[in-house]
């Protein structure tokens, strides 16, 4: 099982709409989790952190389930500019924890 | 303004020859790390850094080699030994090695090695 799991897309999606993204980990003892967005062929930015009680930036939302080892990103009223790769990413926790771990990204296309 | 800087952009290099990617940061960070990505793949960690004078390898450190003799400077160096070396390479900081701390990335250096 990969450490850090999401599905690949792509989701294409009209302005204004609503998306999803879902992602999986495997490692209980990671304690910090974050969504990184990817334009292409650009470097990774980071786009939340994502808390334990779930946190909202603007027209973004990111929630943590611990116990199911699940992590999810929502993006309401959806931007052309929202089009990119979302990388999932996870610390290794342990002796490892200054070390993250990257999903292969999930791929968003808005279109008008 | 602060931040990372990747040099060159772009890199071409015959076989068996090595080559050396610079990283530099004015972030004031104590953590640096090295990523590869290759197509519809996740980063992959080569080699870190959690303070001047120390690196670790990471999972993929075969055939890379690194120093960090300054604070702001984290150079990597793909040798010949590196079987398949094209790839997205990502230096990355952050301000310590701890758990809490995002990474900040460099604008990459896409090496083609032919």
């Amino acid at each position: 099982r990969k450490e850090v799991e999401q599905d690949p897309g792509p989701f294409n999606v009209p302005e204004g709409a609503t998306v999803a993204f879902n992602c999986t980990y495997s490692n209980s003892a990671s304690q910090s989790f974050f969504w990184y967005r990817q334009d292409c062929r650009k470097e990774p930015k980071l786009l939340m952190s994502v808390y334990s009680s779930g946190n909202e930036d603007g027209r973004f939302t990111a929630q943590l389930n611990r116990a199911s080892q699940y992590i999810s990103l929502l993006i309401r009223d959806s931007k052309l500019s929202d089009s990119a790769t979302y990388l999932c990413v996870v610390n290794r926790g342990g002796t490892s924890y200054g070390k993250l771990t990257f999903g292969q990204g999930t791929i968003l296309t808005v279109h008008p | 303004d602060g931040g990372i800087t990747q040099s060159p952009k772009y890199l071409f290099r015959k076989e068996g020859q090595n080559v050396t990617l610079s990283c530099e940061q004015n972030l004031n960070h104590d953590a640096m790390y090295w990523y590869r990505q290759d197509p519809g793949q996740g980063l992959r960690l080569i080699y870190y850094s959690q303070i001047v004078n120390d690196f670790q390898k990471g999972d993929i450190a075969e055939g890379y080699s690194v120093s960090r003799e300054k604070k702001e400077s984290f150079p990597l160096t793909v040798t010949s030994a590196q079987k398949n070396p094209t790839a997205f390479y990502l230096c990355a900081s952050s301000i310590a090695w701890t758990t809490s701390y995002e990474q900040y990335f460099g604008p990459g250096t896409r090496l083609t090695v032919t």
